[in-house]
C-alpha cells in the first residue's frame, strides 16, 4: 500500500547529541514536509521541500536540518542547538493537485524525548 | 501572520447525535480548506476538503460548510460514533502559497456512550 513511513516511533536524545528522524514515502509525491506538534497545539512547519535537492525553512527551522537527495526520502536532523526538542514530529507529503492545491498526507509520527 | 483557529478546544457529544466543529480563519486569500482527524499517537488523517468556489461539500457522514463572508468553516459529523473520538484540525492554504498549510490548534471530540 502507498503511504508515508516514519521511523523510529520513539526516540531519545542525550544532551549535546544530534538525532535523525527518517521519513520515506512511496506515493510519488514531489513535496515533503516536517512539522512539530506540542501538546494541545496545532502543527508548526519546520522545513519543506517541493522538489529533490531543494528545501526551504518553515516557521521554526532553528536547530533543525534536512536533506532531500531522493524523491522518496526527507530525513530531519534535530541538532544539539535545538534546546527544547521534546515533541511529536510529523512528516507529510503532497502530490500535484489542480492549481497546485491538495491535501498533505501524514505519517504516524516520531515522538522525541530528552534523556 | 495569518492564522487559522478553532472556536472550542473540546466538544463532548452523545453517541448517535450530530457533531459540529467550527473553525475561523483570517486569511481572506485562502483558497482551499481541509479537515483532518488525529487519533492519539497517530498522524492526522484527511477527512474532507473544500475549495473556495464552493460553500458546501458532503462526504460519508461528514459535511463541510464554508462561509467566506465571515471566514468561517465547519465540519458536521452525522450520527457520531465512538470511533469519531479524536482531535480535529482545520487547515488552509492559498493559491499563492500552495506549498504551505496553516493549522488551527484543534478540537478534541469525546463521544459519550
Amino acid at each position: 500500500d502507498g503511504g508515508i513511513t516514519q521511523s523510529p516511533k520513539y526516540l531519545f536524545r542525550k544532551e549535546g547529541q544530534n538525532v535523525t528522524l527518517s521519513c520515506e514515502q512511496n506515493l510519488n509525491h514531489d513535496a515533503m514536509y516536517w512539522y512539530r506538534q506540542d501538546p494541545g497545539q496545532g502543527l508548526r512547519l519546520i522545513y519543506y521541500s517541493q522538489i529533490v535537492n531543494d528545501f526551504q525553512k518553515g516557521d521554526i527551522a532553528e536547530g533543525y536540518s534536512v536533506s532531500r537527495e531522493k524523491k522518496e526520502s526527507f530525513p530531519l536532523t534535530v541538532t544539539s542547538a535545538q534546546k527544547n526538542p521534546t515533541a511529536f514530529y510529523l512528516c507529510a507529503s503532497k502530490g500535484r493537485g489542480r492549481m497546485g492545491l491538495g491535501a498533505q498526507h501524514f505519517g504516524d509520527g516520531t515522538r522525541l524525548s530528552i534523556l | 501572520g495569518e492564522s487559522v483557529g478553532l472556536h472550542l478546544p473540546t466538544l463532548s457529544v452523545q453517541e448517535g447525535d450530530n457533531s459540529i466543529i467550527n473553525c475561523a480563519y483570517s486569511n481572506s486569500a485562502s483558497d482551499y480548506f481541509i479537515w483532518y482527524k488525529q487519533e492519539s499517537g497517530k498522524g492526522p488523517q484527511f477527512i474532507i476538503d473544500i475549495r473556495s468556489n464552493m460553500d458546501k461539500r458532503q462526504g460519508q457522514r461528514v459535511t463541510v460548510l464554508l462561509n467566506k463572508t465571515v471566514k468561517h468553516l465547519s465540519l458536521q459529523i452525522a450520527a457520531t460514533q465512538p470511533g469519531d473520538s479524536a482531535v480535529y484540525f482545520c487547515a488552509e492554504n492559498g493559491v499563492l502559497e500552495n506549498y504551505k498549510l496553516s493549522f488551527g490548534a484543534g478540537t478534541t471530540v469525546t463521544v459519550r456512550a
